[in-house]
């Protein structure tokens, strides 16, 4: 079956670093991208990965290697602003978006 | 630029009752989407549409009926509405080239007592 793993909740305080971390299980793989989503709101892009290495942008990075089914979403400098739910979603052989439950991330001052 | 909208924004039904929720985008995409949102989940396909006059079913398609009879337009209709469809609905819209991210719409939320 096809499955997606990222931890529930995560606090971190601001200013610091936050590694949030997800592995995929899925029918084929045509990259994996990460959203974030205030309460409330709609899911936004922040990055996409399809090739194994770190693609930067700005404070937030995000990793993938596709031998392990792992990805992960580094967020430096953190922000109050940045406290939030990140989804990690997995595209699969047919181009569907599989989507994890998302990590809520508490920043505290 | 609207971007992807949604409407109603918020709806409460009584059990059995039918409504339409509307997606519009003026992106000019091919792709649209309507996903649910439940606690503790991830989102959840319902139905998509690859263009104009086509649709088809996602992972949780049942209760669920779609028509994309414009290309801006993506309707999601329910015909007799239950309490396990009480969930925040999101549309979204995607121009499908790799790498390309999804549109959202700011999402509808939907109580059925």
């Amino acid at each position: 079956g096809q499955n997606i793993d990222q931890p529930t909740e995560m606090t971190a305080t601001e200013g610091a670093i936050v590694q949030i971390n997800c592995t995929y299980q899925t029918s084929g793989f045509n990259g994996l991208f990460w959203y974030q989503q205030h309460a409330g709101e709609a899911p936004t892009f922040l990055s996409y990965n399809v090739l194994d290495g770190l693609e930067e942008k700005g404070r937030f990075s995000s990793f993938l290697s596709r031998s392990k089914g792992y990805s992960y979403l580094l967020l430096k400098e953190l922000q109050m602003k940045d406290s939030a739910s990140y989804l990690c979603a997995a595209m699969d052989s047919n181009y569907q978006l599989i989507w994890g439950a998302g990590t809520k991330l508490i920043i505290k001052p | 630029n609207a971007g992807v909208t949604q409407t109603p924004k918020f709806r409460v039904l009584k059990t059995g009752q039918s409504m339409t929720l509307l997606c519009a985008q003026d992106m000019n995409h091919e792709y649209m989407y309507w996903y649910r949102q439940d606690p503790g989940m991830g989102l959840r396909l319902i139905h998509y549409s690859v263009g104009e006059g086509t649709t088809a079913k996602g992972e949780v398609p049942d209760g669920y009926n779609v028509s994309r009879l414009k290309k801006q337009n993506f309707l999601l209709g329910l015909e007799s509405a239950a309490p396990s469809q009480t969930s925040v609905y999101f549309c979204a819209s995607e121009a499908r080239r790799e790498g390309n991210e999804q549109f959202f719409g700011p999402g509808t939320r939907l109580t059925v007592l």
